[in-house]
């Protein structure tokens, strides 16, 4: 079975404070996905990989950024976290180029006070 | 730019009873994928069904089946036997044929009742 797993499911942090989510997947998947879903919005893109240290923009990275040192590991950053991003962050990945369904983490809600 | 429209927030329906969750979307590409994703309440975000747009068959997965119109752009989700364990929220979600991402929907909340 895929299995992608996230660091935290709660998380409670101040405004301003640098965040990090990881994400870890043991599939060898090439793509890897960070989303934020709120209610009513769906899930919006923040940004994917496909591959070890490439990275592209989503549809909302503004106030985040990534890091993909390792195939298997992504990583969202926080670098000032706001209150308009407190959110449910969501991970996933799936194989690169053959339109693989994706494969989802069990998410992280994050609260920012 | 490609978007997909669910346009019922939330819907109900009895155990045992069929339900058809609606979804729309817009694209120019010929070449694409649809999918059902179910998010259970404070679980993961699990596949459905899918169904590729070079397919007139359309996919059913046991109590799952779509109804694929491709010059409508309409992909609805039918639940035939609803049970209490499909209470979720249901993502409808699109993926151009030259790209690994989804854009989604809004999402269905369903509520099964005993």
């Amino acid at each position: 079975d895929v299995k992608v797993t996230q660091s935290s499911r709660y998380l409670v942090k101040r405004t301003g404070e640098k965040v990090f989510l990881e994400c870890v997947q043991d599939m060898d998947h090439e793509n890897m996905f960070w989303y934020r879903q709120d209610p009513g919005l769906g899930l919006r893109l923040i940004y994917f990989s496909y591959d070890v240290k490439m990275k592209e923009k989503g549809d909302i990275p503004e106030g985040y950024s990534v890091s993909r040192e390792k195939k298997e590991r992504f990583s969202l950053i926080l670098e000032s976290a706001s209150t308009n991003q407190t959110s449910m962050y969501l991970c996933a990945s799936n194989t690169r180029g053959v339109a693989d369904t994706q494969y989802f983490g069990p998410g992280t809600r994050l609260t920012v006070l | 730019a490609q978007t997909v429209t669910q346009s019922q927030p939330e819907m109900s329906v009895q155990e045992a009873e069929t339900v058809t969750l609606s979804c729309t979307y817009d694209t120019s590409e010929n070449n694409y994928y649809l999918f059902w994703y179910k998010q259970p309440p404070s679980r993961q975000m699990i596949l459905v069904i899918r169904q590729e747009a070079y397919k007139q068959q359309n996919a059913t997965e046991n109590r799952f089946s779509v109804n694929f119109q491709k010059a409508a752009k309409s992909f609805s989700l039918k639940i035939s036997d609803s049970q209490l364990g499909d209470t979720a929220m249901y993502f409808c979600a699109f993926m151009d044929y030259n790209t690994d991402k989804l854009i989604f929907g809004t999402g269905t909340r369903l509520q099964v009742f005993p």
